[in-house]
Formats: structure tokens, sequence, C-alpha cells
């Protein structure tokens, strides 16, 4: 079946612009994850998803960063007045409720010049 | 989450079995021991994960001492795509609620042709 799909895959934007990142998670997987992962280093949770219930937006790392995700499927990250800190490959990853087995989409690749 | 010691990096021939070991001395009765991987410039991809008995999947074999300190992923029959960093991790199955990854340093696995 279908896997974690995400786009775009690569986005190079300015300094103070905006963009919004898309993840489509797999069909029946009520969990949604955003991580993101700079160069060389490991995952950072950015945000999470579940269900109806209101989202984990503990990592959020500022709030130049938001999520939303519509009818509990598809999720749109958006992150405004990008910075050159912010260049990075963010991931989503979507479950079952509750499970440790995430599915990861391919990434989207953030350069800010 | 119990912390995990694993090596830096392993090189392994192809079509050999490649053995990752991961130490976990201070696991709990109720946490998993988990294996992910990352090719490099893809997202993670869920391996195998197990309680205390040895498990295999299409992937890769676990196994997991009688005491459960430590643990070791087999991929039997190693190819090239096979070259990427793992992580072994150690959680709780599931709490129901937010079940963000972190991952570690991992081992670098390289397939040698």
């Amino acid at each position: 079946g279908a896997g974690v799909s995400q786009s775009p895959s690569n986005k190079v934007t300015e300094k103070g612009k905006d963009v919004e990142l898309r993840c489509d998670p797999i069909s029946g997987h009520t969990a949604l994850y955003w991580y993101r992962q700079s160069l060389g280093q490991g995952l950072e949770f950015l945000i999470y998803f579940q269900g109806n219930s209101a989202p984990d937006k503990s990592g959020l790392p500022s709030d130049r960063f938001s999520a939303e995700r519509t009818g509990g499927s598809v999720s749109t990250l958006t992150i405004q007045r990008t910075q050159q800190e912010d260049s990075a490959v963010y991931l989503c990853a979507s479950s079952l409720p509750g499970s440790s087995e995430q599915y990861f989409g391919p990434g989207t690749r953030l350069t800010v010049t | 989450d119990a912390k995990t010691t694993q090596p830096t990096s392993m090189d392994c021939a192809e079509g050999r079995a490649a053995n990752l070991p991961c130490n976990h001395s201070t696991i709990s009765g109720n946490e998993y021991v988990y294996w992910y991987r990352q090719i490099h410039s893809q997202g993670p991809q869920y391996i195998i994960h197990g309680l205390k008995n040895n498990e295999t999947n299409e992937m890769a074999s676990l196994i997991i001492t009688e005491d459960r300190k430590s643990s070791t992923l087999i991929l039997p029959h190693a190819t090239l795509r096979d070259t990427a960093v793992y992580y072994c991790i150690v959680r709780v199955a599931s709490n129901f609620g937010n079940e963000k990854l972190t991952f570690g340093t991992g081992t670098r696995l390289t397939i040698i042709p």
C-alpha cells in the first residue's frame, strides 16, 4: 500500500518568506508526527496529532512554526518569516494510535538562503 | 526510556550476516527493544521490535539476551542497500499518547562489496 508522502521534496526559500510543507499519512493511521533533522543531527520532535485530540505542540521551536491537520488526514507545517537556522530536513511520520512503529515519509529538504 | 549503547561504526562484507549489537542494561520489564535505520537522504525506517523472545521478519532477526540487557539485530544476507545508520531504542510499547522518537547516535553500518 501507499506509504507516507511529503511535498515538496525540496524547497529553497529566501529568508523572511513563509513556507508550507505537506504530509499525507498512511490511510488509517490516526497518529501523525512532524520532526526535523539538521545535517548530521538526530531527530528533533516538533508536533504530534492524534485523532481529534488537541495536538502536542511542545516541540515547536518558536511561534513562527505552526501545523494543522485537516479531516484527520493531511497535515501542513507552516514556517513563517523563515530564518537560516530553519534549514533542515522536515520529516513526517504516521502510526496507529499509541504505537512506536512509526512510518516516515521521505522528508522535505528546506534551504533558507 | 532506557539508555542504549551502540558501536559507532561497523563494516560487513556483502552477502554475509551483519550483526549489530546494542546494550540496554537499565531496561525495564515493560520496555521493548526497537530498531530503526536511516539510509542516506531518506527518512528513518522501522525494522523490528521485541520484548524478550527472539523475533524475525522479512527484514531482520532480533536476538534478545535472557537478562534483556543486550540485543543483536541480524541482517542475514547483507546487501549494499543495507548501508545505513542503525538505531536501537528501548521504550514502552504503548502509552497511548505521544510516542515521539528520540534516536541516539546509532551504528553506521557500511556494507563492503
